[in-house]
């Protein structure tokens, strides 16, 4: 099975423009997670989306927005960039499940590294 | 709030040599913790897992311990290989409710295995 793919791999955009970046999940996985990893320090969550609802929202703002489909592949979207969101933004996949009395394992995908200039 | 650290940012070791890595956390209500390796260039990689009422836990070549005592949870790698180099990152899952699948990660540490 594959596992959790991002598209694309690599960005530059420049400040003040927007940007979409998308991931598919592992299949089965119903549960989709963007975290926003800058180089030399640990992933940080941005979003949590499960059967298309939003489950939780980390301390980004309003610029940031994500949505999950049917198929439960997501986006993420980022709003008027800035040079401070240059970044790896790493979406995860779990079962949302819970098969762990109440947390999933999640599954990384590659990330898109994005440079804003 | 939920603070996830290492100890150490680098770590060098011999090939063939046990490797610890370690890490502290400050949350008491923290229910879930996992090991992730991160290579350069790719996403984090699920090494193993500890739920707050195990102390220990076996993998291939890789044990986590966590002691709930004094908020400490580590990696030990047995006879450590070249292609372990890679930054390690511990992270906890404060909770039940509203935060399940939010990951807190700590900032890693390089592990760099020499011939």
């Amino acid at each position: 099975d594959a596992g959790v793919t991002q598209s694309p791999t690599h960005l530059i955009k420049t400040r003040g423009q927007h940007v979409t970046l998308r991931c598919s999940p592992i299949s089965g996985h119903k549960s989709v997670s963007w975290y926003q990893q800058v180089l030399g320090q640990g992933p940080q969550f941005i979003f949590q989306y499960y059967e298309k609802e939003e489950r939780g929202r980390g301390n980004f703002p309003d610029r940031f927005s994500a949505r999950q489909f049917p198929n439960y592949s997501s986006e993420l979207n980022v709003n008027a960039l800035l040079l401070g969101d240059s970044a790896l933004y790493l979406c995860a996949s779990s079962s949302g499940r819970g098969e762990r009395g109440g947390a999933d394992t999640q599954y990384f995908g590659p990330g898109t590294r994005l440079t804003v200039l | 709030g939920e603070s996830v650290g290492l100890h150490l940012p680098t770590l060098s070791v011999q090939e063939g040599d046990n490797s610890i890595i370690n890490c502290a956390y400050s949350n008491s209500a923290s229910d879930y913790f996992i090991w992730y390796k991160q290579e350069s260039g790719k996403g984090p990689q699920f090494i193993i897992d500890i739920r707050s009422n195990m102390d220990k836990r076996q993998g291939q070549r890789v044990t986590v311990l966590l002691n709930k005592t004094v908020k400490h949870l580590s990696l030990q790698i047995a006879a450590t290989q070249p292609g372990d180099s890679a930054v390690y990152f511990c992270a906890e899952i404060p909770g039940r409710g509203s935060t399940l699948g939010r990951l807190y990660f700590g900032r890693g540490t390089q592990l760099t295995v020499w011939p």
